[in-house]
């Protein structure tokens, strides 16, 4: 079945540093990517998404490119702020081989940056 | 403003008995879902509709129920023989069961002793 691997966290980092946040996965169709993010206390907010191969999303400084050859949705931004302290999670949205698409999460990254 | 409604944001409940956490959207999305949260596993869902008076079971159905008798409501009941019902459940809604992106409540976090 479908699956998705993100980097365990935490991760922590200073403000302005350089963020990567690395994504693969399985998927028996051609599958939606997506990144979401939560901020403490509350539900996931769609950060960015691409719908097929060689997409870049981008949101808020957030990017993340569809790479099907090596099956990667990495998220990266080139400086973090305090406020970018969240969970991470990426997803993929995929048929599967059914009639109906399936949204398949990560376990979720927990990204702190220090001021 | 659009968006989910979820209730209350904290439940508490003693073991044995059933509880019911609610969900309105005002988005007009066809389809709703249930996810719960734990620690280190991500999001796991429990049930799904993609029209009124329709729904299925998702990954981990086993303990609870759901009903859809409109299409902005989507209330979710913990039963009490679900073994860990202790959790962070979060409702979403989208415009069809697609691929089209979920919006999320604020979620209800659960805890039962």
């Amino acid at each position: 079945g479908d699956s998705v691997t993100q980097m365990e966290g935490p991760v922590t980092l200073s403000e302005e540093a350089f963020l990567t946040i690395n994504c693969t996965y399985t998927a028996t169709g051609y599958p939606s990517l997506f990144w979401y993010v939560q901020y403490p206390g509350e539900g996931l907010q769609l950060l960015l998404k691409a719908t097929k191969a060689d997409d870049k999303g981008s949101n808020k400084g957030f990017e993340a490119t569809y790479r099907k050859e090596t099956t990667s949705f990495h998220l990266e931004k080139g400086s973090v702020q305090v406020s970018d302290s969240a969970v991470y999670f990426c997803a993929l949205s995929d048929r599967g081989g059914g009639s109906n698409y399936k949204l398949t999460f990560g376990k979720g990254t927990l990204l702190t940056v220090n001021p | 403003d659009g968006g989910i409604t979820q209730s209350p944001k904290y439940l508490f409940r003693k073991e044995g008995q059933n509880v019911t956490l609610s969900c309105e959207q005002n988005l007009n999305h066809d389809a709703m879902y249930w996810y719960r949260q734990d620690p280190g596993q991500g999001l796991r869902l429990i049930y799904y509709s993609q029209i009124v008076n329709d729904f299925q079971k998702g990954d981990i159905a086993e303990g609870y129920s759901v009903s859809r008798e409109k299409k902005e409501s989507f209330p979710l009941t913990v039963t009490s023989a679900q073994k860990n019902p202790t959790a962070f459940y979060l409702c979403a809604s989208s415009i069809s069961l697609s691929n089209s992106p979920l919006h999320f409540g604020n979620g209800t976090r659960l805890t039962v002793t």
